[in-house]
């Protein structure tokens, strides 16, 4: 029973470098989120998907972009990282609107 | 827009005291309101939640009841033990959103033996 599953847990990226984090899901999840968290200030979105081909911006969009090619899989892409970009990266999945969230274990990225 | 605000942490309680984190919202409509909590170095878990005026959701002890007409949801417990100890945050979903989580900034609560 795996539920969310994230890679790397770990991360360090020189500035300008690029990766992509990984989500995946087995609970045939429609709604898929990537949030990041920073000290003191909660998680705020960064993306979403409603379904396999839909994906939608959230409230910090800039920097990165996401993809979602399978009900599955929902990865994260940094382009040219920056030092401000150094946070803990959670995605979770939701079966609807109203039932809550299943987050990931999470990535703590560092970026130097 | 729609906004969640918390108590300032962090919270020390000894272990068997009552705990209340107090949780507003801003919200058009009616939103679904839930409490998440996690555990150091590990992602967040749905701990309970309310979807309509007067529900009352609740789980491990823990007990929180939707206030329309004060726009809250505090979270309670009678009795808290060591095994409490982590970062509580309060959440709102719109009503007409895409399942878009709106997060307080969290409580981070210790409990000492």
């Amino acid at each position: 029973n795996a539920g969310v599953t994230q890679t790397p847990k770990f991360r360090i990226l020189k500035i300008g470098q690029s990766m992509t984090l990984q989500c995946a899901q087995d609970m045939n999840h429609n709604y898929m989120y990537w949030y990041r968290q920073d000290p003191g200030m909660g998680l705020k979105l960064i993306y979403y998907s409603v379904g396999a081909g839909i994906t939608d911006k959230g409230e910090v969009p800039n920097g990165y972009n996401v993809s979602r090619s399978t009900t599955e899989d929902f990865p994260l892409r940094l382009e040219l990282a920056a030092p401000s970009q150094t946070s803990v990266y959670f995605c979770a999945s939701s079966q609807d609107r109203a039932t809550g969230y299943t987050f990931g274990s999470g990535t703590r990225l560092t970026v130097v | 827009g729609d906004s969640v605000t918390q108590m300032e942490g962090p919270v020390t309680l000894s272990e068997e005291a009552f705990l209340t984190i107090n949780c507003t919202y801003t919200a058009t409509g009616y939103p679904s309101l839930f409490w998440y909590v996690q555990y150091p170095g590990e992602g967040l878990q749905l701990l309970l939640k309310a979807t309509k005026a007067d529900d009352k959701g609740s789980n491990k002890g823990f007990e929180a009841t939707y206030r329309k007409e004060t726009t809250s949801f505090h979270l309670e417990k009678g009795s808290v033990q060591v095994s409490d100890s982590a970062v509580y945050f309060c959440a709102l979903t719109p009503r007409g959103s895409q399942g878009n989580l709106i997060f307080g900034k969290g409580t981070k609560l210790s409990v000492k033996p």
